[in-house]
């Protein structure tokens, strides 16, 4: 069953370091999103993306954030300079064409020291 | 603004009991509605979902829910519940661009 696949599972770094994170969206897929979860909070909407640009974005989602598809297969998430709050698992997820499922990867797992 | 409900924070169930997960939302307009369930090391995986229509939605695993408009619920059922039904769940609400926002979710623990 085609899946979605996010790289790195878990990834510690410094304050104020930049991390990008990888997704594989299932290969048909058009819609791309990040969603996040603080340790014991909700999960969160980050962004949306289509047809190689933003269509929605939180408020969470400020110029530390951006998206990227830079090939036909990857879609990653970069933050440029961490900060202690942007620890969190974050979520990529896919869907295709029209009103179907939005499948989720397994998350990254992000530690901001 | 949209937002959702899950007022258990941790339900407990024996193996074969039925099991009802509430899920109360908040939205503007037509909701769409979703439930998720999440495995310890696991992504969150659909279990079913509502557009439009019929009120009472299948899913996978054998897992129901309702919607409630005059509630404003969309609550999930399961008749007879499996030790591996044990996971969290998250009920979800959105548009049509699948900005979701979750519930905190529901902790399910199944004893023997």
């Amino acid at each position: 069953e085609p899946e979605v696949t996010q790289t790195p599972s878990h990834q510690v770094t410094q304050m104020g370091q930049e991390v990008i994170l990888r997704c594989v969206p299932i290969s048909n897929h058009l819609y791309f999103y990040w969603y996040r979860q603080i340790l014991g909070q909700k999960v969160e909407f980050l962004v949306s993306f289509y047809n190689n640009e933003i269509s929605e974005k939180s408020e969470i989602f400020d110029d530390q954030f951006s998206v990227e598809r830079p090939d036909g297969s990857n879609f990653t998430l970069k933050i440029r300079s961490t900060k202690l709050e942007d620890s969190a698992m974050y979520f990529c997820a896919s869907r295709p064409l029209g009103t179907g499922e939005l499948f989720f990867g397994e998350g990254s797992r992000l530690t901001v020291l | 603004a949209q937002s959702v409900t899950q007022p258990d924070i941790h339900i407990t169930v024996s193996e074969g009991a039925s099991l009802e997960l509430r899920c109360n939302y908040s939205y503007g307009a037509t909701p769409y509605l979703f439930w998720y369930v999440q495995s310890p090391g696991q992504g969150l995986q659909l279990l079913l979902k509502y557009f439009s229509g019929d009120t009472l939605v299948q899913g996978i695993k054998g897992f129901e829910a309702e919607f409630k408009r005059s509630q404003s619920s969309f609550n999930l059922r399961k008749p007879s519940v499996h030790w591996s039904d044990a996971a969290e769940y998250f009920c979800a609400v959105g548009s049509m661009s699948y900005k979701l926002s979750f519930g905190a979710g529901t902790t399910v623990t199944v004893r023997a």
